[in-house]
């Protein structure tokens, strides 16, 4: 089984600042890593994943991430962030032997202030 | 290319009834997943459908049921709604099991 943690409910940032989203985990094998964007009233959409290869994954809108296998962890992070980045922010994962079910985290507010 | 459409968008429902939802997955995908997404529980996982066959399922009561049909479209069935069934019910369909996920917008299911 798998789980994900995020630690912050809540992450406000002035535009233009840097910005890093946390996100660990847990699991008995190994997996898929996944961040997803969920703007008001709108589904998931994907900004990055990990599947295999490089740990350092770069996604859309400038975001990228880190697959750090022995912290278990897949950071987020954009070195400038703009008004528009304000959203919901959730970190999923897949067990590779159950790459259908995805396990999200709790959820990050992204709070970006002028 | 369309995207997944989910419908309809928002649902009001009284409590005891029933209520189906619908999924159109995007053209060629054959795996279709169902969440639930409450404020209190976060995200999780309903079930999952692959060339018609569930292949697997959340930790959810009986009440919620799924079913996929030829042309890969989905529905979600919830019987006796519960207050507690109030959420955003997300669909998401993928070409293979371990590509990228495409999410609908949701359905707004209110059970009063």
């Amino acid at each position: 089984a798998q789980s994900v943690t995020q630690l912050d409910s809540q992450v406000p940032v002035f535009e233009e600042a840097p910005v890093e989203l946390r996100c660990n985990y847990s699991s008995s094998v190994s997996v898929y890593l996944f961040w997803y964007v969920q703007y008001p009233n709108q589904g998931l959409q994907l900004l990055l994943k990990y599947l295999s290869g490089s740990t350092l994954v770069k996604g859309i809108n400038g975001f990228e991430a880190e697959f750090n296998k022995s912290q278990t962890s897949f950071h987020l992070r954009k070195p400038s962030v703009h008004i528009s980045d304000t959203a919901e922010y959730f970190c999923a994962v897949s067990g590779m032997d159950s790459s259908y079910k995805l396990i999200f985290g709790s959820g990050t507010r992204l709070l970006v202030r002028p | 290319k369309a995207g997944v459409t989910q419908t309809p968008r928002y649902l009001i429902k009284t409590r005891g009834q029933q209520v189906t939802l619908s999924c159109s997955p995007i053209s060629g995908h054959r795996s279709v997943s169902w969440y639930q997404q409450t404020p209190g529980q976060g995200l999780q996982f309903l079930f999952e459908y692959f060339s018609e066959t569930q292949r697997n399922k959340g930790n959810f009561p009986g009440r919620f049921s799924g079913r996929q049909f030829s042309n890969s479209r989905s529905e979600m069935n919830v019987s006796t709604l519960e207050l507690g069934d109030s959420a955003l019910y997300l669909c998401a369909s993928s070409l293979v099991s371990d590509s990228e996920a495409f999410f609908g917008q949701g359905t707004r299911l209110t059970v009063v």
